[in-house]
């Protein structure tokens, strides 16, 4: 199955630098690379999401790249925000009949220093 | 929409008890996941559900797990016999048909159980 690593496991960074989570994935056939966002003692919510058709995909503060030959994608933070500080799950979907295969990363821990 | 809605949001059980976790998906959702969240393992696929069917159930760890889905809007997580190293967060998942090809999964507050 899809097996998805995700560096660093932790991250801390001053207010107003920039933050970049990097995941790397096993399976060619996954297609689709979400990012989601967990605050405490919250569930994850999406935050932004990319597809295999997509080299890049922006949305003011955050962007994600993804490398379909190395097989690895990256979530960019940039002007971080002390409400930035949250975990950061990345995931990889592969897409087969009637299956809905999606295999998180451990996370990243996210601190933003004010 | 209210979101996913799991309940109980705490539980505190003891060793050998049986623990039944509950989830509504957001309405017009069709798959329902469930995923237990500890800090050794991440956040683990425990089972999904296409329109009330399981479809995937490998990730539940032992018999004492059980899952069901008698309608649309209800699912079921069930431990017996609870044990210590079943405590974690237990989230409830829901995302549409279209998810199939990739697509938001909406998450539920989640559940922390705790077993003594």
């Amino acid at each position: 199955g899809e097996n998805v690593e995700q560096h660093p496991s932790t991250l801390s960074v001053q207010e107003g630098d920039s933050a970049v989570i990097k995941c790397t994935y096993s399976d060619s056939a996954s297609n689709y690379f979400p990012w989601y966002k967990q605050e405490l003692g919250k569930g994850p919510q999406l935050i932004i999401d990319i597809r295999s058709n997509v080299g890049e995909k922006k949305d003011q503060r955050i962007a994600v790249t993804l490398n379909k030959t190395a097989k690895h994608f990256s979530l960019h933070i940039t002007e971080t925000q002390p409400e930035d500080s949250a975990v950061y799950f990345c995931a990889a979907h592969k897409p087969l009949y009637n299956n809905n295969d999606m295999r998180f990363g451990a996370g990243t821990r996210l601190t933003v220093k004010p | 929409d209210a979101g996913v809605i799991q309940s109980p949001r705490h539980e505190v059980t003891e060793m050998g008890q049986e623990v039944t976790l509950r989830c509504k998906p957001i309405s017009g959702h069709d798959y329902l996941f469930w995923y237990r969240q500890t800090m050794m393992r991440g956040l683990e696929l425990l089972i999904y559900f296409n329109n009330n069917v399981p479809i995937d159930d490998s990730g539940m760890p032992e018999d004492r797990f059980s899952a069901k889905m008698p309608n649309a809007s209800f699912s079921t997580l069930k431990i017996q016999p609870s044990e210590p190293r079943d405590s974690a967060v237990y989230f409830c998942a829901s995302s549409l048909s279209r998810a199939a090809y990739g697509g938001e999964q909406f998450f539920g507050p989640g559940t922390r159980l705790t077993v003594l």
